[in-house]
């Protein structure tokens, strides 16, 4: 029962870089969701998506892109990285939006230095 | 502007007592609430909901309580256990009005004391 699965769990970035975090799910969710939280403070959303080929932007989009080709997969991309993009990311799921909850990945912890 | 405030940060309780963990929102249009668990190095698991349609939901040792009037909810876990300790986060959605968007509070550190 692997549920949503990020990887990777950890990665150090210098100013500038990119990179991708990746995230699957294996329940056939047709919702998902990035969602980044910063230490002392809540989960904020970055960006989610409804189903293949569909995403929007959430609270705190900028400086992130992501693309949503199959169901099963949402990665999320930083293109130049910049230390305040040094948070904990989760990517989530869900079956619905309308009172349901959302499964979590154990997270990634990003740090730009 | 914090739609969903936990003014606790932190929470400390004895063993086989009851631990209340407090929230309040102010988003009037937020219809489902949510807690979540979570353990350092793990992601959040999702605990309890309740809908804005009822004033209590219970399972198990857990029970979340909601006065939408005063827009405050509590989960109240009893009696508390050491494998309760964790960050509690609680968490709402507006989705009858189309949003996907959960916001979360801040979290509450519960340390349960054998």
């Amino acid at each position: 029962n692997a549920g949503v699965t990020q990887t990777p769990k950890f990665r150090i970035l210098k100013i500038g870089q990119s990179m991708t975090l990746q995230c699957t799910q294996d329940m056939n969710h047709n919702y998902m969701y990035w969602y980044r939280q910063d230490p002392g403070m809540g989960l904020k959303l970055i960006y989610y998506s409804v189903g293949a080929g569909i995403t929007d932007k959430g609270e705190v989009p900028n400086g992130y892109n992501v693309s949503r080709s199959t169901t099963e997969d949402f990665p999320l991309r930083l293109e130049l990285a910049a230390p305040s993009q040094t948070s904990v990311y989760f990517c989530a799921s869900s079956y619905s939006t309308v009172n349901t909850e959302a499964f979590f990945g154990q997270g990634t912890r990003l740090t730009v230095v | 502007d914090q739609q969903v405030k936990q003014n606790s940060p932190s929470l400390s309780v004895q063993e086989g007592r009851i631990s209340i963990l407090n929230c309040d929102y102010t988003n009037s249009m937020f219809d489902y609430f949510l807690w979540y668990k979570k353990y350092p190095a793990e992601g959040p698991t999702f605990l309890i909901s309740i809908s804005s349609i009822k004033d209590k939901n219970e399972d198990g040792r857990f029970t979340v309580f909601l006065n939408k009037s005063a827009k405050h909810l509590s989960l109240h876990i009893v009696p508390s256990q050491p494998g309760d300790s964790a960050v509690y986060f609680c968490a709402a959605s507006a989705a009858g009005a189309g949003s996907y968007q959960l916001t979360f509070g801040k979290g509450t550190k519960l340390s349960v004391i054998p």
